[in-house]
C-alpha cells in the first residue's frame, strides 16, 4: 500500500513570496491533516479535513495560509506572502479512522 | 496547558535497553503515541497505546502507561544503531495529536 506523498521535497523561496504544498494521502483515508514542524519541536497542527470539509483550521494562521481539499482526495496548502518564520517542515497525515494518522516525508521550506 | 513533555537527549550503548519518558497533560486522551523520525524523513508510527491499558509489548518495544501520573514511557529492548532518531510521544486530544518536543537518542557501538 502507498504511503502519503508530498511534493516538491524542498523549497526555497525569498521573504514576501508565495509557495504551495501538494498532499496525496493514502487510498480510502477520509481524514488528512497538515502539520508544521519547526526546527527542534515537535509537529503542530494547522488544519485538519474530514473528506472535503474543514474539521478544525483554529491553528492555521489565516492572514497567510489557506488550504483546500476540493474533491475530498488530494489537499494543497499555500502561504502567501511567506514571512522568514514560516521555515519549518510542512507534513501531511492522513487517517482512516480515530486511532492512527500516517505521516508524510514532509516538505522543507527554507525562507530567505 | 497544552505541553508535552519529553527530555531532550538520551545516550545508550548498543545492546543496552533505552528508555524515552513523557509527560502528557489531558487525562481524557483516549490514545498516545510513539513516533520515530530519522533525519530529513517524516514519522513513522512506532507503536500506540489505548489509554484503558497500563502496557503494550510489540517485538523490542515496550509501553509503559502511568495514567495517574499521565506518564508514558518507551522501553527499547537491545537497542542498536539503526534506533538512532528522534523520538515523539503524542496524544490525541479530539482527534488533533500534541507532540512532545522529542527526544534525540544516540546509540553508541
Amino acid at each position: 500500500e502507498a504511503g502519503v506523498a508530498q511534493s516538491p521535497r524542498y523549497k526555497i523561496i525569498e521573504k514576501r513570496q508565495s509557495v504551495a504544498f501538494w498532499c496525496n494521502p493514502i487510498s480510502g483515508h477520509a481524514t488528512l491533516y497538515w502539520y508544521q514542524q519547526i526546527l527542534g519541536q515537535g509537529p503542530k497542527l494547522l488544519i485538519q479535513f474530514q473528506n472535503n470539509g474543514v474539521v478544525d483550521d483554529s491553528q492555521l494562521p489565516k492572514d497567510r495560509f489557506s488550504a483546500e481539499r476540493l474533491k475530498g482526495v488530494d489537499s494543497t496548502l499555500k502561504i502567501q506572502p511567506a514571512k522568514l518564520e514560516d521555515s519549518a517542515v510542512y507534513l501531511c497525515a492522513s487517517s482512516a479512522n480515530y486511532e492512527t494518522q500516517y505521516f508524510g516525508p514532509g516538505t522543507r521550506l527554507l525562507v530567505l | 496547558g497544552e505541553d508535552v513533555e519529553q527530555s531532550l537527549f538520551l545516550s545508550v550503548r548498543e545492546g543496552d535497553s533505552s528508555v524515552i519518558n513523557c509527560t502528557y497533560t489531558d487525562s481524557s486522551s483516549t490514545y498516545l503515541y510513539w513516533y520515530k523520525q530519522e533525519p530529513g524523513a517524516g514519522l513513522q508510527l512506532l507503536t500506540y497505546i489505548f489509554s484503558n491499558m497500563d502496557m503494550k509489548q510489540d517485538q523490542r518495544l515496550t509501553v509503559l502507561l502511568n495514567k495517574k501520573d499521565k506518564h508514558l514511557s518507551l522501553r527499547i529492548a537491545d537497542t542498536q544503531t539503526g534506533d538512532s532518531a528522534i523520538y515523539f510521544c503524542a496524544e490525541n486530544q479530539g482527534g488533533k495529536l500534541i507532540f512532545g518536543q522529542g527526544t534525540e537518542l544516540s546509540v553508541k557501538p
